[in-house]
């Protein structure tokens, strides 16, 4: 079975435009979870999709958004993008609903973000 | 308090020796545990996930759980240097829809 994929896997952007990272969900998992990991502060929740439904959303401006289809593909968006942006985005995928809490998480290769 | 911390490291362990990393978490509705190991310049790898108290045995890797204390651990025994690496610990609670990482323990095994 395939994994959780991520495109672009790198990506060089100036400051003050736009980004969409692109994330498909292994097959059959429904949830996708966006991350963004720094050196200084580790792996940071972004936002979680369900069925299209953005279930819980991090600490994050509001610069920061995304979208579920209804295939569970998923992308996110940073807009006027900051120097601070620069980061490993991850997605991860998960089968459940996440009401049980069981939500084991796997997690595509990241795309990796560098303002300047 | 950080919702979910863990030693920075790096602990250093010789091969073949077992490594305890550890973990303590601060909601005590944290219902699941999970532990993942990023390899430098990847993304992170889930090798355990822990939901009851006690011990879960999977290969050379333990994880034990200890939800009065808020504390959760993972034993790797007969270390290799191919377990060299930062794992991170997450915890997620029933319908919060939102894992918490830790910053992550780094790693190394010594041949």
């Amino acid at each position: 079975k395939a994994g959780v994929t991520q495109t672009p896997r790198y990506l060089i952007k100036t400051r003050g435009q736009q980004v969409t990272l692109s994330c498909s969900p292994i097959s059959g998992h429904r949830s996708v979870s966006w991350y963004q990991q720094t050196p200084g502060q580790g792996l940071q929740f972004l936002f979680e999709y369900f069925s299209e439904t953005q279930r819980n959303k991090g600490n994050f401006p509001g610069r920061f958004s995304g979208r579920q289809f209804s295939n569970s593909r998923s992308e996110m968006n940073v807009s006027t993008l900051e120097l601070g942006d620069s980061a490993l985005y991850l997605c991860a995928s998960s089968w459940g609903t996440g009401t049980s809490g069981k939500n084991e998480q796997y997690f595509g290769p990241g795309t990796r973000l560098t303002v300047t | 308090q950080k919702e979910v911390e863990q030693n920075s490291g790096p602990l250093s362990v010789p091969e073949g020796a077992i490594a305890s990393l550890n973990c303590t978490y601060s909601d005590r509705v944290s219902q699941s545990f999970f532990w993942y190991r990023q390899y430098s310049g990847k993304s992170p790898e889930l090798i355990m996930s822990i939901y009851s108290n006690g011990d879960k045995e999977d290969g050379r890797f333990t994880a034990q759980l200890n939800k009065a204390s808020q504390y959760v651990s993972l034993l790797i025994r007969d270390s290799q240097p191919s377990d060299s690496a930062t794992y991170l610990c997450a915890v997620n609670r029933i319908g919060g829809f939102k894992t918490i990482f830790g910053a992550g323990t780094r790693l190394f095994v010594k041949a």
